[in-house]
């Protein structure tokens, strides 16, 4: 599997924008680009998913640099409620469920 | 809709011993995968069950294994208890197999062994 690097530990203000980076370097044409994230004492919760273009949903926005080597997970207004463990992972498209979770990024938030 | 549930929540178990873990999947989703996570960990994948077959494993032991039901809900069963599996044991349902893009975790077991 393609590796993802993401730093260690973000933190961020509430109410301000957040902007989650993740390097993979090696990503095939076929990865997917997916990011999940995990609250304390919770399983992990899908939050986005692209390939080439940028993308957005009511959770957040992935914008992905054009040779695909990077990412950005955007939150537009961070709440204390997005304090997580965020994840970015690649997933070949065509391949089985299998997600390969590295250390992730873990967000804390301030009031 | 239901979401993922898992059971029981927690569990303490003994070296040795024998463990079946349950999983019911959201309404619909006929994938089942399951995840082991350590402590300070992200989640490793165990295996992966579509429409009641096995259709991926990751790196763990045989003693290691599944079933999915003609519902399907899933178990996990590890045999031959040790101090390192405990952890976390998450299962993670989806649609379509190798389309699913979106999977939907429960909370999880925490299996502590002794």
């Amino acid at each position: 599997d393609a590796k993802t690097t993401q730093p260690n530990s973000m933190e961020s203000n509430e109410e301000e924008p957040v902007h989650l980076p993740c390097n993979h370097s090696t990503i095939s044409g076929t990865d997917y680009i997916h990011w999940y994230r995990q609250l304390p004492s919770q399983g992990p919760e899908y939050v986005i998913h692209g390939l080439t273009s940028n993308v957005n949903n009511r959770m957040a926005s992935l914008a992905i640099a054009e040779d695909r080597k990077s990412s950005t997970l955007i939150l537009h207004r961070a709440t204390l409620r997005d304090a997580a463990v965020y994840y970015c992972i690649l997933r070949l498209g065509t391949s089985y469920g299998k997600l390969t979770f590295g250390q992730g990024t873990i967000l804390t938030v301030h009031p | 809709e239901t979401g993922v549930t898992q059971s029981p929540t927690h569990l303490i178990k003994t070296r040795g011993q024998q463990v079946t873990l349950r999983c019911s999947s959201q309404s619909g989703h006929n994938t089942v995968s399951w995840y082991q996570q350590a402590l300070g960990q992200g989640p490793q994948f165990i295996f992966q069950y579509y429409r009641e077959e096995e259709n991926g494993r990751g790196n763990f032991p045989p003693r290691f294994s599944g079933l999915q039901f003609p519902n399907y809900s899933s178990e996990l069963n590890v045999n031959a208890l040790e101090l390192d599996d405990s952890a976390l044991y998450l299962c993670a349902s989806s649609l379509g197999g190798a389309q699913s893009y979106e999977q939907y975790f429960g909370p999880g077991t925490r299996l502590t062994v002794t």
